[in-house]
C-alpha cells in the first residue's frame, strides 16, 4: 500500500505546550520520512527528516520519533510558539526509482497565545 | 532567485481550455517534481523529470495532463480541455536528484476552472 496515514486532522495547542502529531504507513519499502511545513498559501517547506535506521532526530524544538516495527513516526514540536501556526504534512519516499513523496493528509495547528 | 519559482501564481480559466503552469527550479538541481493539491489535501504526486526525461509519470490522472522538460530546466505542466475538476494548487519541487535529498517546493500555481 502507498498510503500514508496521519492523525490528528487539527489540533489546539497552548502557548509553551507540546504538539504530536503521529503518522502510520504499511509499505516497508519506505525508507525516507520528511516532515513540512506549510502556511496558507505558501509551498510545504522541510521542517526534519528521518531514515528508518535511527529511532528519533532532534533538530531544535521539534523531534521525530521513529517505530519501524510498529511502521509509524510522529513529529513532536516542544514549546510550541503561535508562530508554529500551521499545516504539518508527514511524507515517505523510497529508494525504488523516482524518490516522489507520498504525503499524508495534514494536521491544521493552532497555537494559541 | 535561490528558491523554485512558479508562474502564474493564480491562473483562472474557463471550463475546456488549455492551461499552462511553468516551473523554474533551483539551479543545477537535476530532479523536477509537479504535485497537485486540493483543498484540505497532502500534496500528491504528478510526474517526476531527472534531467529532461520523465522518469515517471504514473501520477498523471488521464491523457489531458501533460508536461516537458526540454534542457532540463524549466518545466511547463499542460493541461488540455480544462475540467473543474482539475482546480486545485499546482506544486512544483526540484532537487539535488540523489536519494533522499530534500525536495523544496515552489509556492505552488493556483488553478481554477469556472
Amino acid at each position: 500500500q502507498q498510503q500514508v496515514k496521519q492523525s490528528p486532522q487539527s489540533l489546539i495547542v497552548q502557548k509553551g505546550g507540546i504538539s504530536i502529531i503521529n503518522c502510520a504507513y504499511e509499505n516497508t519499502a519506505f525508507d525516507y520520512f520528511p516532515w513540512y511545513q506549510q502556511f496558507p498559501g505558501k509551498g510545504p517547506a522541510l521542517l526534519i527528516a528521518i531514515r528508518p535506521d535511527v529511532s528519533e532526530k532532534k533538530e531544535g524544538r521539534f523531534t521525530i520519533s521513529f517505530n519501524k516495527s510498529a511502521k509509524q513516526f510522529s513529529l513532536h514540536i516542544m514549546d510550541s510558539q503561535p508562530g508554529d501556526s500551521a499545516t504539518y504534512f508527514c511524507a515517505a519516499s523510497y529508494v525504488s526509482g523516482t524518490y516522489k513523496y507520498i504525503f499524508g493528509t495534514g494536521t491544521r495547528l493552532k497555537v494559541l497565545a | 532567485g535561490a528558491g523554485v519559482s512558479q508562474t502564474p501564481s493564480n491562473k483562472v480559466t474557463e471550463k475546456g481550455k488549455y492551461v499552462e503552469l511553468r516551473c523554474d527550479p533551483i539551479s543545477g538541481h537535476t530532479a523536477l517534481y509537479w504535485y497537485r493539491q486540493s483543498l484540505g489535501q497532502g500534496p500528491e504526486f504528478l510526474i517526476y523529470f531527472q534531467g529532461t526525461g520523465a522518469a515517471d509519470d504514473s501520477g498523471l490522472p488521464n491523457d489531458r495532463f501533460f508536461a516537458v522538460r526540454p534542457e532540463g530546466s524549466v518545466s511547463t505542466l499542460k493541461i488540455q480541455r480544462t475540467e473543474r475538476g482539475d482546480s486545485a494548487v499546482y506544486l512544483c519541487a526540484s532537487s539535488k536528484g540523489d536519494r533522499g535529498q530534500t525536495q523544496y517546493f515552489g509556492p505552488g500555481t493556483r488553478l481554477l476552472v469556472l
